[in-house]
């Protein structure tokens, strides 16, 4: 299995702020993924997070919006940039190992 | 662009009931995953289908995935109120074990 934590848990912001989410994993993975979960709603892949190199944006997500960084092996984090209220959703990140995808306990952010 | 279809997406059954979720997929892939996810928390793996055929069970929950028909099942016997959460089956389009696309998701409520 894989160990993940996440920093903030939750956090209520203004809208045309921005917000840095931590995420740790146990042990070192190649590769790290950033979740979105709208209200009610299924997971949707924003990224994916290679150490040393730049993320890899899905469909309808731009690196201006959701910057992340990837310094080592075990650490990412995105930014939620000048936020608004339809940036509120579940943001949770992901590792593979073992044939299985883990995810983190998710950040719930709230924009008002 | 892969498409992932869950129904029903809300079920409402009596403890001790039988009941199958289908996942239907629009891509080629030998890799189908089953979350199970708590209002509030993040998701947790159920199963994990690496090839046509594939078939697992864990406690009253059951899964099979058919890769020629591009479906997975999950069913679930004799249901108990412990049960009632929202599940996910998510689809491996590039069968690498990471990158996944996510079902809609379906709501299980079990009722004394």
């Amino acid at each position: 299995s894989a160990v993940i934590s996440q920093k903030p848990s939750r956090d209520i912001c203004q809208r045309g702020t921005s917000l840095t989410i931590q995420c740790q994993v146990d042990s070192q993975v190649t590769m790290m993924f950033w979740y979105r979960q709208q209200p009610g709603q299924s997971l949707t892949l924003i990224a994916t997070a290679n150490q040393g190199s730049e993320a890899t944006y899905e469909s309808g997500f731009v690196i201006d919006k959701f910057p992340i960084s990837r310094p080592n092996l075990t650490f990412s984090t995105l930014t939620v940039s000048n936020m608004s209220p339809e940036d509120s959703s579940i943001y949770l990140c992901s590792v593979g190992r073992t044939d299985t995808q883990y995810f983190g306990p998710g950040t719930r952010l709230t924009v008002l | 662009e892969l498409k992932v279809e869950q129904n029903p997406l809300f079920l409402s059954m009596q403890e001790g009931k039988n009941y199958t979720i289908y996942c239907n997929y629009s891509t080629t892939s030998d890799r189908l995953y089953w979350y199970r996810q708590d209002p509030g928390k993040s998701l947790e793996s159920l199963f994990v289908l690496l090839s046509n055929g594939a078939v697992k069970q864990e406690g009253r929950l059951m899964a099979s995935l058919d890769t020629k028909a591009r479906l997975s099942t999950l069913h679930i016997t004799a249901a108990v109120h412990d049960l009632s959460a929202t599940y996910f089956c998510a689809v491996d389009p590039y069968n690498a074990g990471n990158m996944l696309t996510f079902g809609g998701g379906t709501r299980l409520m079990v009722k004394p």
